[in-house]
């Protein structure tokens, strides 16, 4: 069965540094997404992505955060300059569309830790 | 997006019914209702969604009230693997960028 894959599992950085959460959706899948989660928190969604542009994008989605499909199959989020409440798991997403019957596939998640 | 309402947690005994109840009182007529899971910090689940008839899958099935008001998730025969946080999820058919919210969810424990 397809699945997304999100690489690194775990990745630790020191505040200010910037990193690259990297995200692998289903092939045939048109429609993408970032959710993050601190922990004990719920799940929040941070950005979506259609046809290499943001469709839309949350509050938290500030200027240090970024998106790109790089190359039609790796999607990526970038923090420019972390910061210590940048710290969660970060989910990305795929689905074929955004109507109803279109469920979004969540891969397993990347711990990111802010020192 | 109509808010939905879910109790924080919920036992159940394995190989019993889970009875998983959601409030969305507030829902119009072009919001469908959806269920994903979360189990232990992994990525959520889709389960199930409808919009007024009641719906089955191999998962779950979902029982929509007549005023679509509320609705429960039903879980026919809950496993250890079921444990989880189910989220209840209302969003409108169409015009949207595909976004879920989600809330604080109910876990749901289930017991041997």
């Amino acid at each position: 069965e397809p699945e997304v894959t999100q690489t690194p599992s775990h990745q630790v950085t020191q505040m200010g540094q910037e990193v690259i959460l990297r995200c692998v959706p289903i092939s045939n899948h048109l429609y993408f997404y970032w959710y993050r989660q601190i922990l004990g928190q719920k799940v929040e969604f941070l950005v979506s992505f259609y046809n290499n542009e943001i469709s839309e994008k949350s509050e938290i989605f500030d200027d240090q955060f970024s998106v790109e499909r790089p190359d039609g199959s790796n999607f990526t989020l970038k923090i420019r300059s972390t910061k210590l409440e940048d710290s969660a798991m970060y989910f990305c997403a795929s689905s074929v569309g955004r109507g109803p019957f279109n469920e979004q596939f969540f891969g397993p998640g990347t711990r990111l830790t802010v020192l | 997006d109509a808010k939905t309402t879910q109790p924080p947690s919920m036992d159940c005994a394995e190989g019993r019914a889970a009875n998983l109840p959601c409030n969305h009182s507030t829902i119009s007529g072009n919001e469908y209702v959806y269920w994903y899971r979360q189990i232990h910090s992994q990525g959520p689940q889709y389960i199930i969604h409808g919009l007024k008839n009641n719906e089955t899958n191999e998962m779950a099935s979902l029982i929509i009230t007549e005023d679509r008001k509320s609705s429960t998730l039903i879980l026919p025969h809950a496993t250890l693997r079921d444990t989880a946080v189910y989220y209840c999820i209302v969003r409108v058919a169409s015009g949207n960028t595909g976004k879920l919210i989600f809330g604080q969810g109910t876990t749901l424990q289930v017991k041997p």
